[in-house]
């Protein structure tokens, strides 16, 4: 099955800094690859997806890469804000499944610091 | 308009007894996802629906484990003779049912601990 790898697993920087977040996956007929935003105690909340036929997707501060031949996808944040903070989790989605699983990175804790 | 539910938000049970957690969509999503975290890690798949049916239920871990969806909105899980390594979050999300859109929904979830 699908096995998904992200790093770091903690990040901290400064306000107005940027952040990168990176995963690599194994299974090369994956096809979608979302980002979730996860709160203490709250649930994770997508933020930004990308579909294996385009290669970078942007939406204000935070746009998403993919490689297909390294079979690895990164979230930047540019101009980071102490709202920022929380937890990052990639995931892909396996083609072939039609509505299927998403199997999780394990997580990035992202810190901006004032 | 509103979003995935999940009741209760928190359960104590103790160790041996039989628990069950709800499930609400988002209305008109058909697919339905269980997903199970433990501290610090991410979101393990247990089992999708699709409509009243579990498509895949691969995620499920044991035979005490087992997910019911009769009129293809709400869903329950169910636990039988808890163990204490089953305390974690059981989150559920809900997607639409359509070629091409694969985005999910999660719900807050439901913090079980058992003692």
């Amino acid at each position: 099955g699908e096995n998904v790898e992200q790093h770091p697993s903690t990040l901290s920087v400064q306000e107005g800094d940027s952040a990168v977040i990176k995963c690599t996956y194994s299974d090369s007929a994956s096809n979608y690859f979302p980002w979730y935003k996860q709160e203490l105690g709250k649930r994770p909340q997508l933020i930004i997806d990308i579909r294996s036929n385009v290669g970078e997707k942007k939406d204000q501060r935070i746009a998403v890469t993919l490689n297909k031949t390294a079979k690895h996808f990164s979230l930047h944040i540019t101009e980071t804000q102490p709202e920022d903070s929380a937890v990052y989790f990639c995931a892909a989605r396996a083609a072939g499944t039609s509505y299927g699983k998403l199997t999780f990175g394990q997580g990035t804790i992202l810190t901006v610091h004032p | 308009g509103a979003g995935v539910s999940q009741t209760p938000s928190n359960k104590v049970t103790e160790k041996g007894k039989y628990v069950e957690l709800r499930c609400d969509p988002i209305s008109g999503h058909t697919a339905l996802y269980w997903y199970r975290q433990s501290l610090g890690q991410g979101p393990e798949f247990l089992i999708y629906f699709q409509g009243t049916g579990a498509a895949d239920d691969s995620g499920l871990p044991n035979d005490r484990f087992f997910a019911v969806r009769p009129e293809g909105s709400v869903s329950t899980l169910k636990i039988q003779r808890t163990e204490r390594g089953d305390s974690a979050v059981y989150l559920c999300a809900s997607s639409l049912d359509r070629t091409g859109i694969y985005e999910q929904y999660f719900g807050p979830g439901t913090r079980l601990t058992v003692t």
